[in-house]
């Protein structure tokens, strides 16, 4: 198995809904991230985990909650959002020994 | 400061070939990264370089000088699926993350 998967493909939410995001791999990966990618820009990296442990969070808002229950899966937990937080939100991971991503689809969000 | 700097858009027509470049300015320099990018899908892993030189790849070359700061993709016999956006992303030794630029769309056209 060598992909990163990620449901759902399409969320729509309003802003006083609480929905979550699931990453999911079982390439024996260390490191798992969350990007959020707005059209035409690049990936802006949310939170990293490392060993299941939360090892960078870039700022982001307290909205945006990750969790990391094992180490083939990665969360991401959000409530009351703002429109302009609808985005393609990404999930990667990569070994502990490189730092190569594997990307998953990514799930696009829209709130409303 | 980070920065990484990439075209913003380039063009060129089907079995040509074209070079995308890439400068940065990070405060560490693991090591440096291509990914492609098709409109709505996930990027996904071209090439990654940490020695000076060229890499290649198939129809895709990728080449890194570290002293000065510059990379380029070299993509051969271009192919219409191969307009998408191409994303430079250097590992600054930071912790486990990745600094993207801007991405570079490319147009192939007949």
């Amino acid at each position: 198995d060598t992909e990163v998967t990620q449901t759902p493909k399409h969320l729509v939410m309003g802003m006083t809904n609480k929905k979550s995001l699931k990453c999911e791999q079982h390439m024996g990966h260390r490191a798992m991230y969350w990007y959020k990618q707005k059209a035409k820009k690049p990936p802006e990296l949310m939170f990293v985990y490392s060993y299941e442990k939360l090892s960078i969070n870039e700022s982001v808002p307290s909205r945006f909650s990750p969790e990391c229950p094992n180490s083939s899966l990665l969360n991401l937990h959000l409530h009351a959002l703002q429109p302009e937080d609808s985005a393609l939100y990404l999930c990667a991971s990569s070994p502990s020994d490189s730092y190569e991503q594997y990307f998953g689809p990514g799930t696009r969000l829209t709130v409303t | 400061g980070q920065n990484i700097d990439q075209p913003t858009e380039m063009t060129a027509t089907e079995g040509a070939i074209v070079q995308i470049n890439c400068t940065y300015q990070t405060s560490g320099f693991n090591g440096l990264f291509w990914y492609q990018q098709h409109a709505g899908e996930a990027p996904t892993f071209l090439s990654y370089n940490v020695l000076d030189g060229l890499e290649e790849k198939g129809r895709f070359s990728s080449f890194l000088s570290r002293s000065k700061g510059y990379s380029y993709l070299l993509l051969k016999e271009l192919q219409m699926k191969d307009s998408a956006s191409y994303l430079c992303a250097v590992d600054n030794q930071a912790g486990t993350a990745l600094i993207f630029g801007k991405g570079t769309t490319l147009s192939v056209s007949s």
